[in-house]
């Protein structure tokens, strides 16, 4: 199957700080997507974005497809943007990466 | 309203009992999934339907038995359960097959066997 790699496991900021988390993956994928667990344990979906560049707020995504990379950047962290950030690749089904743990203080 | 609701949101349950887990969703989507989530967070797919067919089925002991009455609908029941079972799993829709315009997760139902 496909392999999904996700960079850095665990990131800690200070409220306001940038920074981009970075999701490799093994092979050609029909879609990827970016999800947000929150600290209640909620899936939530951030981006659907098989190539090219969307932004959602403070939230933006890149994926570059025939390099098999995607990255999201977080700018002006908030502790609301705390909990685990899930990149996965569709290939008829899901496969995720073992996600970023972000915690971001006050 | 709710797009892809699971119940019960919790489940806590003996070594050996059946139960079940039930989804519902309302978004007009082809195809569901479960997925499970084990004690390091990694989610893992076990079965999707489309339109009431067994599509996938990933090493998931026989013990898990998928039903889907309806396209809306993906029950998952468990026999015999294991102190392994205990887990988050997620109930998801999408579109079609191959997820279309991406993937709906309802919000995931505890299981802890005790």
């Amino acid at each position: 199957g496909i392999q999904v790699e996700q960079s850095p496991p665990d990131l800690i900021l200070q409220e306001g700080a940038n920074s981009t988390l970075r999701c490799n993956f093994s092979d050609s994928v029909n879609n990827l997507q970016w999800f947000h667990q929150n600290p209640w344990g909620q899936l939530i979906n951030l981006f659907y974005i098989p190539s090219g560049t969307k932004q959602n707020g403070r939230l933006s995504a890149t994926t570059v497809a025939t390099e098999r990379y995607s990255l999201l950047y977080i700018s002006s962290s908030q502790t609301t943007d705390s909990g685990v950030y899930f990149c996965a690749v569709d290939d008829y089904k899901l496969s995720f990466g073992a996600g970023t743990t972000v915690t971001v203080r006050a | 309203d709710t797009a892809v609701s699971q119940t019960p949101k919790y489940l806590v349950t003996q070594m050996g009992n059946d139960k079940s887990i039930k989804c519902e969703q309302n978004l007009g989507h082809d195809t569901m999934y479960w997925y499970k989530q084990d004690s390091k967070k990694f989610l893992k797919i076990m079965f999707s339907y489309n339109n009431k067919e067994l599509i996938i089925n990933e090493t998931v002991p026989n013990r898990f038995s998928p039903k889907s009455p309806d396209k809306a609908h993906l029950n998952l029941h468990i026999n015999s359960l294991e102190l392994g079972d205990s887990a988050v799993y997620f109930c998801a829709s999408s579109q079609e097959i191959g997820g279309g315009q991406g993937y709906t997760f309802g919000s995931g139902t505890r299981l802890t066997v005790v």
